[in-house]
């Protein structure tokens, strides 16, 4: 089974800074992706980067990028620019490769990171 | 594009009677997965629904149970409710194009067991 550890329960940020969430997560398989969500207080789950073990490359969106250190078993989430609108839960999220060993889209969470960025 | 559709937004039941809820995927997204999110336990996997048939289940009484219907829409049951059940119940569609493995979310339907 599949486990994801977010050790931060709280952080917080001053809008315009960086800030790095911290997730580290244990499985025995080789192909899978690795996901952050977050859930802002209207509750609704938007994705906001994804990482495919496979690759070596860490992912980017705009400005949120991750440091995936496979060896390792960590997924970290950096936000560069903190915005007001960052302000939510965040969320890491494991998944079997769905053709590769997994056969269906079952995620594994953590429990969360509570980020809020101050004015 | 239309989103995933979760309905009632919020429930009020007693303890003892039974829910059902329902959530409608993304056009063209064969799999509808369920999800128990409580402060206590966090989002915990409670099923997921392919093509009409449960490919994964998570560890949950069999008061739980759920389907889809050849539409992909599925819909989730919960029996003789508990106080420990009321929680954010989230969908999530996904699917929909071979390799993309993301998962949309409903807004979810907030179920208070009193």
């Amino acid at each position: 089974a599949q486990t994801v550890t977010q050790s931060q329960p709280e952080m917080s940020v001053q809008e315009a800074e960086t800030v790095t969430l911290s997730c580290t997560y244990d499985t025995s398989e080789s192909n899978y992706y690795l996901f952050w969500y977050k859930q802002p207080p209207s509750r609704q789950m938007i994705l906001v980067i994804r990482q495919e073990a496979y690759k070596q490359q860490n992912a980017t969106e705009n400005r949120f990028s991750v440091n995936f250190q496979k060896a390792a078993k960590s997924f970290s989430l950096k936000i560069s620019d903190s915005q007001l609108g960052d302000t939510a839960m965040y969320f890491c999220a494991f998944m079997k490769h769905p053709l590769y060993g997994g056969s269906n889209y079952k995620l594994t969470f953590g429990k969360g990171t509570l980020l809020t960025v101050n004015p | 594009k239309a989103g995933v559709t979760q309905t009632p937004r919020y429930l009020i039941k007693t303890r003892g009677q039974q829910v059902t809820l329902s959530c409608s995927p993304i056009s063209g997204h064969r799999s509808v997965s369920w999800y128990q999110q409580t402060p206590g336990q966090g989002l915990q996997f409670l099923f997921e629904y392919f093509s009409e048939t449960q490919r994964n289940k998570g560890n949950f009484p069999g008061r739980f149970s759920g389907r889809q219907f050849s539409n992909s829409r599925s819909e989730m049951n919960v029996s003789t409710l508990e106080l420990g059940d009321s929680a954010l119940y989230l969908c999530a569609s996904s699917g929909g194009q071979s390799g993309n493995t993301e998962a949309f979310f409903g807004q979810g339907t907030r179920l208070t067991v009193v």
